[in-house]
This record gives C-alpha cells, sequence and structure tokens, in this order.
C-alpha cells in the first residue's frame, strides 16, 4: 500500500542552523511528492512538490529532491529562521478508486529560537 | 478569493449528536477531500470527491457519510457523534490535473 514516514519530532534548532527532516515514502508505481506547513492554528499550505525521480522541488530556501532510489523526499534548508516554526507534513498522491487524494505522514515539528 | 471555506470553526457536540461540517470551494475545483488531524497521525483521509455525485471511502471512513452535490459543497457528515470523532477537521480541494491541493481552515470537533 501507499505510506509515508518522516523523522518524529520535535525538531528544536537555533535560528540559522541548518535543517534535515527526512521522509521516506512506498507507494505503487512514481507518486508525485510533497511538503506542506502548517502553521499554528492555520490549515496547511503547499511548501514545494516534485512530480518525478530526480526533480528538485524548491521554495522560500527549502528544497527537497525526488530520489527513487532510496523512496526518499527529505527537506532541507540552509538557515532557518525562527517565522519557519511550523509542523511540517510529507505527503504523495495516491491513486484510489475513484480518483487520487494526499497521504500524509505524521508530521514533524520545528521549533526555531532566537 | 475566498479558496476553500470550512464552517463551523468550533463545535462540541454530546455523544449520540448529529452534525454537519461544511466544506465550499470558489475554485471550482472538481476534487474535494475531508481530512482529520489527530495528535501523531497526521492527516488521514476520510472520504473523498472527484466530481459532482462521485464519491469514495479514503482511510478512515466509519462513522461518516458525505454527498456531493455541487461542485462546490462537500459537507461531512456525523450520523451520531462518538468521543473518538474527537479531532480537527480539515476539507481540501484540487483541480482536476493538478498536483496541488488547496485547504480550509479546519473544524475543530469535541465530542464529549
Amino acid at each position: 500500500g501507499n505510506s509515508v514516514t518522516q523523522m518524529e519530532g520535535p525538531v528544536t534548532l537555533s535560528e540559522e542552523a541548518f535543517l534535515t527532516i527526512n521522509c521516506t515514502y512506498t507507494a505503487t508505481g512514481y507518486p508525485s511528492l510533497f511538503w506542506y506547513v502548517q502553521y499554528p492554528g492555520e490549515g496547511l499550505q503547499l511548501l514545494l512538490k516534485a512530480t518525478k525521480a530526480d526533480d528538485k522541488g524548491s521554495n522560500k530556501g527549502f528544497e527537497a529532491t525526488y530520489r527513487k532510489e532510496t523512496t526518499s523526499f527529505h527537506l532541507e534548508k540552509g538557515s532557518v529562521q525562527v517565522s519557519d516554526s511550523a509542523v511540517y507534513f510529507c505527503a504523495l498522491s495516491a491513486l484510489y478508486q475513484a480518483g487520487t487524494a494526499l497521504i500524509f505522514g505524521k508530521g514533524t515539528t520545528l521549533s526555531v529560537s532566537s | 478569493n475566498a479558496g476553500v471555506t470550512q464552517t463551523p470553526k468550533f463545535q462540541v457536540l454530546k455523544t449520540g449528536q448529529s452534525m454537519t461540517l461544511q466544506c465550499a470551494q470558489d475554485m471550482n475545483h472538481e476534487y474535494m477531500s475531508w481530512y482529520r488531524q489527530d495528535p501523531g497521525m497526521g492527516l488521514r483521509l476520510i472520504h473523498y470527491s472527484v466530481g459532482a455525485g462521485i464519491t469514495d471511502q479514503g482511510e478512515v471512513p466509519n462513522g461518516y457519510n458525505v454527498s456531493r452535490s455541487t461542485t462546490e459543497d462537500f459537507p461531512l457528515r456525523l450520523l451520531s457523534a462518538a468521543p473518538s470523532q474527537t479531532s480537527v477537521y480539515f476539507c481540501a480541494s484540487k483541480r482536476q490535473g493538478s498536483t496541488e491541493a488547496f485547504f480550509g481552515q479546519g473544524t475543530r470537533l469535541t465530542v464529549v
């Protein structure tokens, strides 16, 4: 079946530190992969995506590369800011009987202090 | 643009009560879906729809009903609420052929 596994949090970093949040997936075929971010009290927002192997998604200084050989989509940022504090979800698009829908990991809470 | 609108934002129910969580989108998206978010569990798919009149079950459909009579609306019904349904519920929509989903602000439901 389809599933997403991401590293457990919380992740606590100082401002300007390097961030990595690991994400691996199990899927039938080659799904599109996503990182969503949820700021406190808000819904989810798409952070970045990759639709095929070796694609690199990037946005707001965050990057993730679709690695088919390791079935991974790790999120990285070279220098985090306090405003990056949020919950980050890795997700894939799964094919259901009638169409596609997103399958999410459990989320990783990031807390950045100044 | 309103995007995806969920109502209510907060709700407290007694065990056994029924209610409908509303979701509306103004982007003419074909796909709509409902998720629940629980601590340590991430978001789990309840039901989804690929167009008016077409719905299907997701990972955790038990205890929930949906219908899709219009493109804009996708209500989620709890027929007899249980404490296990205490959660934050998110509605999402996306255009057919697109990979980006848009989420509502969520409904925080407590069943006592």
